[in-house]
């Protein structure tokens, strides 16, 4: 079975530096990779979905994130981090033939002003 | 395009009472799915529809679990004798037939609270 890894279960940052949030899945055959994000008392949000058509992926409001199979890794990363980017972010992968997904446990980012 | 509905958003229960959600999926969607979230945790599967067919089924889901999508539009799930280990977010997503693995989009959950 499937598993994702997100080191770092919180991240602090400064307003206007790099984010850097680490995911690393379980398997050998390229998956479908997501990210999502999930402000308090809210659902999730999809910020963006590597499905093998490029390795860099960009998302909304600025992320993007890097697909590197020889290293196992979908990092989600950010120019310049903004206040309103505090929440949760959660990394997901899924299976061909299964419709579950797969979550990590997430990072919660801080953004210092 | 209203996105994803749940109700209720908050529901506070005794130990052993029963509770049923809701879910109402993009309008378009034919699969969806229901998702459980504890605090610090990222959400667990817990079962899938495509229509009105229960596909597939996680070992989290107890007999004292049920889930159902009559029509193959709304699904309600509900939760018998509920325990205290039952306290979490209920999330439900929904997404439209295709090749691979589709995109799924989350409600805003059902917070359930066990006394």
């Amino acid at each position: 079975a499937q598993s994702v890894t997100q080191l770092g279960s919180h991240v602090s940052v400064s307003e206007g530096a790099l984010v850097l949030l680490r995911c690393n899945y379980s398997s050998s055959v390229p998956p479908y990779l997501f990210w999502y994000v999930q402000y308090p008392n809210q659902g999730l949000q999809l910020l963006l979905k590597y499905t093998s058509a490029a390795t860099l992926v960009k998302g909304i409001n600025g992320f993007e994130a890097e697909f590197k199979k020889s290293e196992t890794s979908f990092h989600l990363t950010k120019p310049s981090a903004h206040m309103s980017d505090a929440a949760e972010y959660f990394c997901a992968v899924g299976d061909t033939g299964r419709r579950a997904l797969t979550f990590g446990s997430g990072t919660r980012l801080q953004v210092q002003p | 395009d209203t996105g994803v509905s749940q109700n209720p958003r908050h529901k506070i229960t005794k130990r052993g009472q029963n509770v049923t959600f809701r879910c109402d999926p993009i309008s378009e969607h034919n699969r969806l799915y229901w998702y459980r979230q504890t605090l610090g945790q990222g959400p667990e599967f817990l079962t899938y529809f495509q229509n009105e067919a229960q596909l597939e089924k996680s070992r989290l889901l107890s007999d004292r679990f049920s889930a159902e999508r009559p029509k193959g539009s709304f699904s309600t799930l509900e939760i018998q004798r509920t325990e205290q280990g039952d306290s979490a977010m209920y999330l439900c997503a929904s997404s439209s037939a295709g090749g691979g693995s589709d995109t799924q989009y989350f409600g805003p959950g059902t917070r359930l609270t066990v006394l």
